[in-house]
């Protein structure tokens, strides 16, 4: 099967930059996408980018892919204790199934 | 965006039971929705996808008769977990596709089952 990891834990200062890195292992995916759960709660669309694009910016978030090394990342600008949470990658694959990441949980500290 | 529900968000049931967890699509009719099951600190896998009028497609290695899958409308699709047992406690979350631009899926807020 697919192997999509992420680092398991990343702690920031707040207002400082978060990024959290996804890597994977097969690159025909068409989306890509970043989700936000927070505690004992559903999955929340953040962002996505198409296979075609290397960056995407909407507001404090920046995506940026590099299918070469089959590595996707997102930054947030001036991180806030709100954004506390397990972000994970996503990959579309055939039949609009989604192959997540291993999750990354963000701790901001003030 | 589409809102999803889920009910019941939380349920404790003995070992030998079944539960039935419901998945409703409340502003989109959904002729697709997804399964995923969470263990704790984990990701989500997906069980399988549940198919409005059709039989559900599961995964590799989930057992079809014990995970009953039925989507009779396309608002409703319902998992029941059949004789359950300890190892099924998890966070199950449902989803649906939308079928937009970028196949945006929508999720639902969860179920978090334990089995005693």
């Amino acid at each position: 099967g697919e192997d999509v990891e992420q680092s398991l834990f990343l702690s920031v200062r707040e207002g400082d930059s978060s990024v959290i890195n996804c890597t994977y292992t097969d690159s025909s995916s068409t989306y890509l996408y970043w989700y936000k759960q927070e505690p004992g709660a559903g999955l929340q669309l953040l962002t996505y980018v198409f296979s075609n694009m290397d960056m995407k910016q909407d507001q404090r978030l920046t995506v940026l892919l590099n299918k070469k090394d089959k590595h996707l990342s997102l930054r947030i600008a001036d991180t806030q204790t709100g954004d506390s949470a397990i972000y994970f990658c996503a990959l579309l694959r055939v039949a609009d199934k989604l192959i997540f990441g291993t999750g990354t949980r963000l701790q901001v500290f003030p | 965006g589409a809102v999803v529900s889920q009910h019941p968000s939380r349920v404790i049931c003995k070992s030998g039971t079944s539960v039935k967890i419901e998945c409703r699509s409340l502003d989109f009719q959904a002729t697709t929705m997804f399964w995923y099951r969470q263990f704790p600190k984990q990701s989500l896998m997906l069980m399988a996808t549940s198919n409005e009028g059709s039989k559900a497609t599961y995964e590799q290695g989930v057992e079809k008769d014990k995970f009953l899958i039925n989507h009779a409308s396309l608002t409703l699709s319902t998992l029941t977990v059949t004789s359950a047992h300890p190892e099924d406690s998890s966070f199950y979350i449902c989803s649906t596709g939308t079928g937009d631009s970028y196949n945006e899926q929508f999720f639902g807020p969860g179920t978090r089952l334990t089995v005693l």
